[in-house]
C-alpha cells in the first residue's frame, strides 16, 4: 500500500546550523501534511502544517515545503538549537481519517 | 487550557488477558484518535472517534476496540493480548477531524 517515508534515519547538525529533514510520500491523493516532534518519553508534538494547494508555509524557525510534482515534503529548522535533538515525523492525511506516520528522522544537535 | 491526558502511564498485562486504556482529550476537541507506536517506529493510526462515533480504522483486528463518551473522553480496549501489542499507545485529540492532532504522553503497555 501507499505510505510515508523518510530519506535519512538520522542527522547531525552543529548548533547554530541550519537543518533540512526529508520526507517521501506516495499517496497523489494527499491533501494535508504534518510535521511533529516527539521527544523522549513523551507523545508527537505539532510543529507545523500544509495544505495541498500550497508550496510553502513558514512558521518561526521552522519552514515546510512541498513539492507535489516528486511527491516531497521537507522541513527546515533555521538555527537549530540543542533543545531542537528529538524524532521528527513527517504524516499525510488518509482518506479513512489515518493520519499515516513515517518512520521518522532523529535531529542529534551537537554543541 | 489542560491538554490531552492518559492513563495508566505505564501497564504490564499477561497474554490472553485484556487491557482498558483511558484518555481524556483537551478542552473544546470533539475528535479522538487513538495509535500504536512500536519501539524505533511512527505511530500507526488505530481508529478514530467523532462525537461518540467510530469514523475511520487502520489495519487493526477486532479485538482493538473503542468508545468515546459524552464529554469526548476515550478508552481503547484490547482483547486477548499477544506479545506483538506491546507498545506505546498514543491517544490525540483534535477540535475537527482533519486538523493537527494533539497527543498525550501515552501508556506504555508491555505484554508478557
Amino acid at each position: 500500500g501507499e505510505s510515508v517515508g523518510l530519506h535519512l534515519p538520522t542527522l547531525s547538525v552543529q548548533e547554530g546550523d541550519n537543518s533540512i529533514i526529508n520526507c517521501a510520500y506516495s499517496n497523489s491523493a494527499s491533501d494535508y501534511f504534518i510535521w511533529y516532534k516527539q521527544e523522549s518519553g513523551k507523545g508527537p508534538q505539532f510543529i507545523i502544517d500544509i495544505r495541498s494547494n500550497m508550496d510553502k508555509r513558514q512558521g518561526q524557525r521552522v519552514t515546510v515545503l512541498l513539492n507535489k510534482t516528486v511527491k516531497h515534503l521537507s522541513l527546515q529548522i533555521a538555527a537549530t538549537q540543542p533543545g531542537d535533538s528529538a524524532v521528527y515525523f513527517c504524516a499525510e492525511n488518509q482518506d479513512n481519517n489515518d493520519m499515516r506516520f513515517g518512520a521518522g528522522t532523529r535531529l542529534t544537535v551537537k554543541p | 487550557e489542560t491538554g490531552v491526558t492518559q492513563s495508566p502511564t505505564h501497564l504490564i498485562k499477561t497474554r490472553g488477558q485484556q487491557v482498558t486504556l483511558r484518555c481524556s482529550s483537551q478542552s473544546g476537541h470533539n475528535t479522538v484518535s487513538w495509535y500504536q507506536q512500536a519501539l524505533g517506529q511512527g505511530p500507526q493510526f488505530i481508529f478514530q472517534y467523532y462525537r461518540e462515533e467510530e469514523n475511520g480504522r487502520g489495519n487493526f483486528p477486532p479485538r482493538f476496540s473503542g468508545l468515546q463518551f459524552p464529554n469526548y473522553s476515550s478508552e481503547l480496549n484490547v482483547n486477548a493480548l499477544e506479545l506483538d501489542d506491546s507498545a506505546l499507545y498514543l491517544c490525540a485529540s483534535s477540535p475537527t477531524v482533519v486538523s493537527p492532532l494533539h497527543f498525550g504522553n501515552g501508556t506504555r503497555l508491555t505484554v508478557t
